[in-house]
């Protein structure tokens, strides 16, 4: 089935640090690929996403690249701020379904 | 603005009793979803509706159902609620189609003592 693995955390940085959460995936076929965000006390919002191989999603600062060769999906942003503390979560859907499939999900802590 | 609103914030309930969590979208999507989120192990679902009246187990339906009687409204329901079932419950909905992205209700966080 499929399965998405997320770097272990919780991830620490100050702010103006680059910041980078791996995420790699098993499925079947040709998945897309999202990052979602959930700030605290809220649901989860869509970040990026990227639907093919080689794509680059990206939104407010924040990118990622759906890695085929190497099945990952991995979020970077150049100079994260205190604001983008939250947690994020990697996860993939099949072409012909519905379901998400999500990581453990990564808690980032910015402090000033 | 697509808002997807869940009934409470918070819940408080005893073991044993029937709970009900309520979620409402306003953007006609055809597909919604139930997930509980626990730390370490991310969103996992539980049940989703592709429909009206239809509905499909997910990974964890065991003590769950689930009642979709209009387009609008998709709901969670715990026949007799375990300790176990402590959690924060999360909705979301979408558009049917292989593009659309799912949105989500801001949780339940249900405590079972």
């Amino acid at each position: 089935g499929n399965s998405v693995t997320q770097m272990e955390g919780p991830v620490t940085l100050s702010e103006e640090a680059f910041l980078t959460i791996n995420c790699t995936y098993t499925a079947t076929g040709y998945p897309s690929l999202f990052w979602y965000v959930q700030y605290p006390g809220e649901g989860l919002q869509l970040l990026l996403k990227a639907t093919k191989a080689d794509d680059k999603g990206s939104n407010k600062g924040f990118e990622a690249t759906y890695r085929k060769e190497t099945t990952s999906f991995h979020l970077e942003k150049g100079s994260v701020q205190v604001s983008d503390s939250a947690v994020y979560f990697c996860a993939l859907k099949e072409t012909s379904g519905s379901r998400l499939t999500f990581g453990e999900g990564t808690q980032l802590t910015v402090n000033p | 603005d697509v808002k997807v609103t869940q009934s409470s914030r918070y819940l408080v309930k005893r073991t044993g009793e029937k709970v009900f969590l309520e979620c409402v979208q306003d953007m006609d999507h055809e597909n919604m979803f139930w997930y509980r989120q626990d730390p370490g192990l991310g969103l996992r679902l539980i049940y989703f509706s592709y429909d009206v009246k239809m509905k499909e187990k997910g990974d964890i339906p065991e003590g769950y159902s689930v009642s979709r009687e209009k387009k609008e409204r998709f709901s969670l329901i715990l026949e007799s609620a375990s300790t176990n079932q402590t959690s924060m419950y999360l909705c979301a909905s979408r558009w049917a189609g292989p593009l659309y992205e799912q949105y989500f209700g801001p949780g339940t966080r249900l405590t079972v003592t």
